[in-house]
C-alpha cells in the first residue's frame, strides 16, 4: 500500500521568510502528486498538482513544489510567506493503477508569526 | 457553479443514536469520495462512488458506517450506533472524471460530535 509521510507536524516561521514543508511518500510505481492548504474551519483547497512533465511544479499563492522520483519526495516551498499562509497542509499521493481514493499525509501546521 | 456541499456543518448527537451526513457533489462530477479527519490527523478514506455504485468500500470502518448515492448525484453518509470515537470531521470530495489524474474538489465538512 502505498503511503505519504510528513515529517514536520509543525513549521513555525517568521512572515517574509522562506518556507519548504517536506512530502516522501513510497510507491514503486508512477504516480500523481497534490499538495493541499485547509484554512481554519474550511475545506481542503489544491494548492499544486504533479501530473507529468516539468519537475517543478507552480500553484496558487506564489507556492511551488518539486518532484523528485529518485528521492521519492514532492517538498512544497515559498520563498517569502505572509500572516495569511498560516494553515495546514496536506501532501497526498494518487498512484496510476488500482484505488482511486487519494492517500494523504497526516498534514503539517505552518504557523506564520509577525 | 457551486462547489462541494455538505450538510449539517456541525452535528451534536448523543452517543447510541444514528446520524446522517450529506454531500451534494459538483454538478457532472462522476467520482465521490468520503473522507474523515480526526482532530489534529490527516484525512482516513472511507468510500469512493463512481456513478452510484461503491467500487471501493474498503475504508468503512465497520458495519455501523454505511453510503449511499443517488445517480451522479447527492450522497449520503449514515452512521448506526454512534460512538465517542466516532467524532471527527466527515469529508466529502467529488472529481469530474475517472482518470487518475483528476483533482478532487473538496466540500466544508461536517463537524460530527458524540457525547
Amino acid at each position: 500500500a502505498q503511503s505519504v509521510t510528513q515529517l514536520d507536524s509543525q513549521v513555525p516561521v517568521f512572515e517574509e521568510a522562506p518556507v519548504e514543508l517536506r512530502c516522501n511518500y513510497s510507491s514503486s510505481v508512477s504516480v500523481y502528486l497534490f499538495w493541499y492548504v485547509q484554512y481554519p474551519n474550511q475545506g481542503l483547497q489544491l494548492l499544486l498538482k504533479y501530473l507529468s512533465g516539468s519537475t517543478l511544479v507552480k500553484g496558487i499563492n506564489g507556492f511551488e513544489a518539486e518532484f523528485n522520483k529518485s528521492q521519492t519526495s514532492f517538498h512544497l516551498r515559498k520563498p517569502s510567506v505572509h500572516i495569511s499562509d498560516t494553515a495546514e497542509y496536506f501532501c497526498a499521493v494518487r498512484k496510476d493503477t488500482g484505488r482511486r481514493a487519494l492517500t494523504f499525509g497526516s498534514g503539517t501546521r505552518l504557523q506564520v508569526q509577525p | 457553479g457551486a462547489g462541494v456541499s455538505q450538510s449539517p456543518s456541525n452535528k451534536v448527537t448523543e452517543k447510541g443514536k444514528d446520524v446522517e451526513l450529506r454531500c451534494d457533489p459538483i454538478s457532472g462530477h462522476t467520482a465521490l469520495y468520503w473522507y474523515r479527519q480526526r482532530l489534529g490527523q490527516g484525512l482516513e478514506f472511507l468510500i469512493y462512488f463512481q456513478g452510484n455504485s461503491a467500487p471501493d468500500k474498503s475504508g468503512l470502518p465497520s458495519d455501523r458506517f454505511s453510503a449511499e448515492r443517488t445517480g451522479e448525484s447527492v450522497s449520503t453518509l449514515t452512521i448506526q450506533r454512534t460512538q465517542q470515537e466516532d467524532s471527527a470531521v466527515y469529508l466529502c470530495a467529488s472529481s469530474p472524471g475517472t482518470g487518475f489524474n483528476t483533482e478532487a474538489f473538496f466540500g466544508q465538512g461536517t463537524r460530527l460530535t458524540v457525547v
